[in-house]
């Protein structure tokens, strides 16, 4: 089967950085997204690795390493804002070229004063 | 441009009762995703369409069908309403062959009693 784990929980202050870790058991692994959802709201796409290594967007970093099945999202400098929940997504190959996000159960981060 | 839209926004059936989730894109995706959402959990793949014409099974595709009317237009029915069908559904899309930057509409809460 496929699984991702990411913890459940996560609390912070404002101005820290905080780092939300992702471990998957997968087959057909093709890339690891990081997706934002704030209460009642809809998911919104934060980043994406292919390949080994950091990408970075502003504040937000994320990491993968393929041999470890492992990647991270890294939010710095937080802000109230980013009190939201965080959900790792896996791509598996599908028939032909249809790929397919297979999702965490979501991190949700609280940041506080 | 409206990105992903969703109608309805809210809805209650009673056990046994049809409906059709409607979503649109003007967005050009060639892919478009129905997703659930029930309290505390990831988001479940009901069914794809990797491109107009075509579509196929996701995780728990048992109770629903879709319909991608054309490229635009990707529909979701529940024939039989349950109760187990209450959750929070999203449709997304997304404009390559693969699935990773997904686009969400605003989701439909349905409650099926």
């Amino acid at each position: 089967g496929q699984s991702l784990e990411q913890p459940s929980e996560v609390t912070a202050v404002e101005g820290a950085i905080v780092q939300i870790n992702c471990t998957y058991q997968t087959s057909g692994f093709y890339g690891l997204s990081w997706y934002q959802q704030h209460d009642g709201g809809a998911p919104t796409f934060l980043s994406y690795n292919g390949l080994d290594g950091l990408e970075e967007t502003g504040r937000f970093s994320s990491f993968l390493s393929r041999s470890d099945s492992y990647g991270y999202l890294l939010l710095q400098e937080l802000q109230m804002k980013d009190s939201a929940s965080y959900f790792c997504a896996v791509s598996l190959n599908g028939a032909g070229n249809n790929r397919k996000l297979i999702w965490g159960l979501g991190t949700s981060l609280a940041v506080n004063p | 441009n409206a990105g992903v839209t969703q109608t309805p926004k809210f809805q209650v059936l009673k056990t046994g009762q049809s409906m059709t989730l409607q979503c649109a894109q003007d967005m050009n995706h060639n892919s478009m995703y129905w997703y659930r959402q029930d309290p505390g959990m990831g988001l479940r793949l009901i069914y794809y369409s990797a491109s107009e014409g075509t579509t196929d099974k996701g995780e728990v595709p048992n109770g629903y069908n879709v319909s991608r009317l054309n490229k635009r237009e990707f529909s979701l029915r529940l024939e039989s309403a349950a109760p187990s069908q209450t959750s929070v559904y999203f449709c997304a899309g997304t404009v390559g062959v693969g699935p990773d930057e997904q686009f969400f509409g605003p989701g439909t809460r349905l409650t099926v009693l």
